[in-house]
């Protein structure tokens, strides 16, 4: 499966953009990149995904490079409710008894400072 | 609200116990996931459904099963709970079978604490 690699810990003022990067240079082809974020003991929440393009939605930007070996998601004007931990995972292809499962890492603790 | 539901927020019980905790997936979804989550093991994948079918199996202990129900509501079984079984449970759900395009949605969980 494909592995990510994230830095354990970010900060950003709030107003500012929170850029989080991400490392997956064994991604395949057909796999996705998704990211999910989770507030101190909640439910982990889902954010956006991506295979190749870069993808905009109301909470977020991610943006692919081209070899889709890294990635990197955007919070355009980080807020104090966007302090969490951001999980950057590749789904991998539909295969067997892996099939759905996600795999969180340890993810980017970001903290967002007044 | 991701309109996942999970009963109940919390619970505590002692050694040697067994207890249920349930999952009510979002309008529409058929597939259910469970996760664990404690301090040293991260969100851990047990166990997903689909229509009433298991699907995938993850690190799901022999003491613990569950199934999913023909009204798609799912119950995670817990028993001879050990300390370290303490944890956060979490339920999420997703439209289809866990394609890689099928996005999952969690809900609040239920914090378990072993006595």
């Amino acid at each position: 499966d494909a592995k990510t690699t994230q830095p354990p810990s970010m900060d950003c003022a709030e107003g500012r953009a929170a850029n989080l990067p991400c490392n997956h240079s064994t991604i395949s082809g057909n796999e996705y990149v998704y990211w999910y974020r989770q507030i101190h003991s909640q439910g982990p929440q889902y954010i956006i995904h991506g295979l190749k393009n870069n993808e905009t939605n109301e909470m977020a930007s991610l943006i692919i490079t081209e070899d889709r070996k890294s990635s990197t998601l955007i919070l355009p004007h980080a807020t104090l409710r966007d302090t969490a931990v951001y999980y950057c995972i590749v789904r991998v292809a539909n295969r067997g008894s892996t099939l759905g499962r996600l795999y969180f890492g340890r993810g980017t603790q970001l903290t967002v400072w007044p | 609200d991701s309109g996942v539901t999970q009963t109940p927020k919390h619970l505590i019980t002692a050694t040697g116990q067994r207890v249920t905790l349930r999952c009510s997936p979002r309008s529409g979804d058929l597939s259910v996931y469970w996760y664990q989550q404690s301090l040293d093991q991260g969100l851990q994948f047990l166990i997903q459904y689909y229509n009433g079918e298991e699907r995938a199996k993850g690190n799901i202990l022999e003491r613990f099963s569950a199934q999913q129900f023909p009204d798609l509501h799912s119950e995670l079984n817990l028993s001879s709970l050990e300390l370290g079984d303490s944890a956060l449970y979490f339920c999420a759900s997703s439209v289809g079978s866990g394609a890689s395009t099928d996005t999952q949605y969690f809900g609040p969980g239920t914090r378990l604490t072993v006595l």
